[in-house]
């Protein structure tokens, strides 16, 4: 079945540490996204990616950072420099914007990050 | 700036109808999305309006107004399994597919 695997489910962060969060996808789609949801806040955008080795920053990429090296993966780093890491991050794909049309974007499961 | 705004909780009773609405401000309009959200879970796509109008999916159905920024999703018969989060994301102009959300409305079904 095609779809969006995030791993892990739950992770927790010491002090000072950097984390890696991974987001793989059998959809072959070219776009894909993070986000950050808080508590009762909707969804804010950190890093999208349109292409293979090409990224753009979205409203809150301080202190975060990423890579698309394959089509099939997009992994983000919460850095020690993000101070308020704690938080659900959400992967998602879509086909690529000028013919999405219709199309949505489709979300992994998630991960829940913490700190110790 | 970019302005979503939707309730933040509503309550509604089982086999009744509720309507969830959302007004957006954005600086482009390139369609607008409905998701659900069950608590710690993937958002699921449930609509999608880019014409001024009414879609409608079984029990759900989404309205949209452009000219006035406001769109609507409608849930009928609501069955206890309806109690979740509901998402408006609208689509920017930019061509890159990034989706502004709005905070979210819960949704509480009571039985």
């Amino acid at each position: 079945d095609g779809g969006i695997t995030q791993s892990p489910k739950y992770l927790f962060r010491k002090e000072g540490q950097n984390v890696t969060l991974s987001c793989e996808q059998n959809l072959n789609h070219d776009a894909m996204y993070w986000y950050r949801q808080d508590p009762g806040q909707g969804l804010r955008l950190i890093y999208y990616s349109q292409i293979v080795n090409d990224f753009q920053k979205g409203d809150i990429a301080e202190g975060y950072s990423v890579s698309r090296e394959k089509k099939e993966s997009f992994p983000l780093t919460v850095t020690s420099a993000q101070k308020n890491p704690t938080a659900f991050y959400l992967c998602a794909s879509s086909i690529p914007p000028q013919g999405a049309g219709n199309q949505p974007q489709h979300f992994g499961d998630g991960t829940r990050l913490s700190i110790l | 700036g970019q302005n979503i705004d939707q309730p933040t909780e509503m309550t509604a009773t089982e086999g009744a109808i509720v309507q969830i609405n959302c007004t957006y401000q954005t600086s482009g309009f390139n369609g607008l999305f409905w998701y659900q959200q069950h608590a710690g879970e993937a958002p699921t796509f449930l609509s999608y309006n880019v014409l001024d109008g009414l879609e409608e999916k079984g029990r759900f159905s989404s309205f949209l107004s452009r000219s006035k920024g406001y769109s609507y999703l409608l849930l009928k018969e609501l069955q206890m399994k309806d109690s979740a989060s509901y998402l408006c994301a609208v689509r920017d102009m930019s061509n890159t597919g990034k989706l502004i959300f709005g905070q979210g409305t819960t949704l509480q079904v009571k039985p």
